[in-house]
């Protein structure tokens, strides 16, 4: 059974430092990894797809690498601002049919003015 | 473009009332469709997902059922709901394209008192 963690819970830095999160799953096998952000009270914005394939994927500030053998993901936000204040959700697809999600818990990130 | 509505988007209930959440899809047709739940101090849990109309498979034994009645609804019902059915139930869809990436409505916030 597939399980995904998330570490550290909770991320405080100040404006401007850069951000590294960290998601690490049990089973390498997977179809992809998806990186999402919560706001409060919110539905999940979809930010990177990384395919099973793919080393890296990036976006803007955002960038996301997979490293499928060693079970990791790492989402990489440069020059943090106080809008990027959220929780981030890593989630992987096993298989290519469906779309079931494994989820993390997630890494409640706080970047301070 | 693809969006998803869930409604309502706040609910408080009693306990034994029933319930139902709806999700609707716009901009696809013939989606698989998902019911997540994210409860306090847990991750998101897959609930049951839909492959198509009256297809409706049950991640986990609940209190709760699905059904799709047409092609672009899936409505989250119960009979009688429970304290522990107190959550936020996100709806899912596959973004069109067959890229893999799944994305998410607003959802709906349920408190059962």
């Amino acid at each position: 059974k597939q399980e995904v963690t998330q570490i550290p819970a909770a991320l405080s830095v100040p404006e401007g430092e850069n951000l590294v999160l960290n998601c690490s799953f049990t089973d390498s096998a997977i179809y992809n990894l998806q990186w999402f952000r919560q706001d409060p009270g919110k539905g999940l914005t979809s930010l990177l797809l990384i395919q099973s394939s793919q080393r890296e994927q990036t976006s803007g500030r955002l960038n996301a690498s997979l490293d499928k053998s060693s079970g990791r993901s790492t989402l990489y936000i440069a020059a943090s601002q106080p809008g990027d204040s959220a929780t981030y959700l890593c989630a992987v697809r096993q298989g290519a049919a469906g779309n079931k999600l494994t989820f993390g818990g997630g890494t409640r990130v706080l970047v301070k003015p | 473009s693809q969006t998803i509505h869930q409604w309502p988007a706040t609910l408080v209930q009693p306990v034994g009332s029933p319930l139902s959440l709806e999700c609707t899809v716009e901009g696809t047709s013939n989606p698989n469709l998902y019911w997540y739940r994210q409860a306090a101090g847990r991750g998101l849990q897959l609930l049951f997902y839909s492959v198509g109309i009256g297809q409706i498979s049950s991640e986990v034994p609940q209190n709760l059922s699905a059904s799709r009645p047409q092609d672009r609804q899936f409505i989250l019902s119960s009979k009688k709901l429970l304290l522990s059915d107190s959550g936020f139930y996100l709806c899912a869809s596959p973004r069109r394209g067959n890229t893999g990436e799944l994305f998410f409505g607003e959802g709906s916030r349920l408190t059962v008192l």
